[in-house]
């Protein structure tokens, strides 16, 4: 199957910065990415999704001027969480789509901020 | 509005067959999915079910779909202790959208 990277795995960081998660397709064009947070066993919650070249569309509940997401290319898309608090710490996933219509998920960025 | 449950928990010995359940609500639902998550990792895709198919296999898995329901089981054959994780049922309902997830089903294979 297609291939979804994210970088970094796990980050630390102190209350008050930001941290950029990158997400992607390393063999495909992902014309659409979808990012996701899990808290410890819990499921996956949509945050947003994002098509290239345009704005990303935010689910209900999520800041859009906190969780900053970028989508230039049909293989890069960016999040990032401005001004981290505690409560930002979570596990970040994030998915491409391609032709295909199926949906490829990344390994997951580890967010904490202390 | 769209919801996806399933059962929090199942133990079974090595050897046995697993079945981990899922009742999803949106009947407009076009494809469903089964994903496994090890401790620590992303999702890992294992099979996925057209909404026009009954059943589909594939190896020890066998996925069976009742529409009329919405019920959705994943049948895992000679479970084995490398099968224990979290299992997630997800359903999609247009194309392109984004997939809507179940809570997951903790699988703990005993040997």
């Amino acid at each position: 199957g297609a291939v979804v990277s994210q970088h970094p795995s796990w980050v630390i960081c102190k209350s008050g910065t930001s941290v950029k998660i990158e997400c992607r397709s390393l063999d495909f064009q992902a014309t659409t990415m979808f990012w996701y947070r899990q808290f410890p066993k819990q499921s996956l919650m949509l945050m947003a999704t994002s098509n290239e070249g345009s704005k990303a569309t935010y689910e209900q509940g999520v800041e859009k001027d906190k969780f900053l997401i970028n989508h230039a290319s049909l293989t890069l898309s960016t999040l990032t969480v401005t001004s981290a608090h505690p409560e930002d710490s979570s596990f970040y996933i994030c998915s491409g789509r391609g032709d295909t219509d199926t949906q490829y998920f990344g390994p997951g960025t580890r967010l904490t901020v202390l | 509005g769209e919801d996806v449950e399933q059962s929090l928990f199942l133990s079974v010995r090595e050897g046995d067959s697993s079945v981990i359940n899922c009742t999803y609500t949106d009947s407009s639902s076009t494809y469903l999915y089964w994903y496994k998550q090890e401790p620590g990792a992303g999702l890992q895709l294992l099979t996925y079910i057209f909404s026009n198919m009954d059943m589909k296999q594939d190896q020890r898995l066998t996925v069976l779909l009742n529409k009329k329901d919405k019920h959705l089981s994943l049948r895992i054959a000679d479970t084995q202790t490398g099968d224990s994780a979290i299992y997630f049922c997800a359903e999609r309902a247009q194309a392109g959208t984004a997939l809507i997830f179940g809570k997951g089903t903790t699988l703990s294979v005993s040997s």
